[in-house]
């Protein structure tokens, strides 16, 4: 059974730093990996997808890597912003399937201060 | 905005009732995936349905049922409501030849009390 963790649980920085989040699953059979934004109450933003074939992928500020053997990905932010406060979850899809039947990380509480 | 659009956005049902969510995906897509979210952790993965039938489950008891209609919008019924039902549920639509990224509604806000 595919497990995925997310680390830290929860992050304060101030404004400008750079950071990461962590993401890894037990199950390195996986199809593609996705990272989610999350506003309080709200729904799920995609950020980035990275397919299992891929090393990483790049959209503005954000990175996301995947090491498929070793069962990890990271999130690299930069230059973080207020706006930038949510909760970023990362979700692998199996590789057995066709189809998005996520399996979910915790998410990571990011709050970044003026 | 995803276009994948949920109703109702909040809820507030009695234990032992029934409810129904729907769920209209985005243009073109022909899966529907749904998952629960309790208060503080990840989505959990409910089912799936493609082409109008389910394709997938997660570890959802029976009283957890689904409908995908022609037109690839999807229902979550949920019978015989518990209190630990109370959650975020949220309906993801992709399209699943490609197995495209799944774009993900605004989510349903259920109070069981």
């Amino acid at each position: 059974k595919q497990e995925v963790t997310q680390i830290p649980a929860a992050l304060s920085v101030p404004e400008g730093e750079n950071l990461v989040l962590n993401c890894s699953f037990t199950d390195s059979a996986i199809y593609n990996l996705q990272w989610f934004r999350q506003d309080p109450g709200k729904g799920l933003t995609s950020l980035l997808l990275i397919q299992s074939s891929q090393r990483e992928q790049t959209s503005g500020r954000l990175n996301a890597s995947l090491d498929k053997s070793s069962g990890r990905s990271t999130l690299y932010i930069a230059a973080s912003q207020p706006g930038d406060s949510a909760t970023y979850l990362c979700a692998v899809n199996p590789s057995n399937n066709a189809g998005n039947m996520l399996t979910f990380g915790g998410g990571t509480r990011l709050m970044v201060k003026p | 905005e995803t276009g994948v659009t949920q109703s109702p956005t909040h809820l507030i049902k009695t234990r032992g009732q029934q409810v129904t969510l729907r769920c209209s995906s985005q243009s073109g897509h022909n899966t529907v995936s749904w998952y629960q979210q309790a208060l503080g952790q990840g989505p959990q993965f409910i089912f799936q349905y493609y082409r109008e039938e389910e394709n997938g489950r997660g570890n959802f008891p029976p009283r957890f049922s689904g409908l995908q209609f022609p037109n690839y919008s999807s229902e979550l019924n949920v019978n015989a409501l518990e209190l630990d039902d109370s959650a975020l549920y949220l309906c993801a639509s992709s399209l699943r030849e490609g197995n495209t990224e799944a774009f993900f509604g605004q989510g349903t806000r259920l109070t069981v009390v």
